[in-house]
């Protein structure tokens, strides 16, 4: 019954690889987005998709790479992992009257 | 660009006594929401009290209110009866507010709050 559920929650790897987390939200809503909290804890947008469309793409290394198959899933690709990728990575999502996001229970990336 | 400072690293307070969380932010837009999350050591984020900027009367949820300034830009949190369960880390958050859905929401760089019982 999780509204907004992040895969896996806990994911360490080796420098080089690539990895994916997905994130999908059984709430009917149309926005999704992925934030970056790094080791000072501090919360970023990465990215934001609105009906499968791509509306806010931030300042991000293009190792990471966003795919919507559908409005209700938003996965989040990274290629070539670096230490300085090492961070909780968040998935939210929010409904038309966007007056409350939700939160996915994050995802702890450890890069070694 | 719209700003959200949280001038308080880190607060304490004695258990069952009352702590304020202050937040300030900057924009140029008239409506928007500020929001409070809370964030325990298991990272979930969890929304305490949300405002929207049309409504001049400050929020309130069970002992969380909220000091909503909107002239002075600032918005403060207020938590009364502190249980040990309020420990956490707490983050300011600003959205505008759009026709839909669209836009993110930007974070304070959070206020660390300790519970002493």
């Amino acid at each position: 019954d999780t509204a907004v559920s992040q895969t896996p929650k806990y994911l360490v790897t080796q420098m080089g690889n690539d990895k994916s987390i997905k994130c999908e939200q059984n709430l009917g809503h149309d926005t999704m987005y992925w934030y970056k909290q790094d080791s000072k804890k501090f919360l970023k947008i990465m990215f934001s998709y609105n009906n499968k469309e791509l509306i806010i793409n931030e300042t991000v290394p293009n190792r990471f790479s966003p795919k919507s198959p559908d409005k209700a899933h938003l996965n989040l690709h990274i290629n070539s992992l670096e230490l300085g990728d090492s961070a909780v990575y968040f998935c939210a999502s929010t409904g038309f009257s966007g007056n409350t996001i939700y939160f996915g229970e994050g995802s702890w990336l450890t890069v070694v | 660009a719209q700003t959200v400072t949280q001038s308080q690293p880190e607060m304490s307070v004695q258990e069952a006594e009352t702590v304020t969380l202050s937040c300030t932010y900057d924009t140029s837009e008239s409506d928007y929401y500020l929001f409070w999350y809370k964030q325990p050591p298991s990272r979930q984020m969890i929304l305490v009290i949300r405002q929207e900027a049309y409504k001049q009367q400050n929020a309130t949820e069970n002992r969380f209110s909220v000091n909503f300034q909107k002239a002075a830009k600032s918005f403060s949190l207020k938590i009364s009866d502190s249980q040990l369960g309020d420990a956490a880390m707490y983050f300011c958050a600003y959205r505008k507010r759009y026709g839909g859905s669209q836009g993110n929401l930007i974070f304070g760089k959070g206020t660390k709050l300790s519970v002493k019982p």
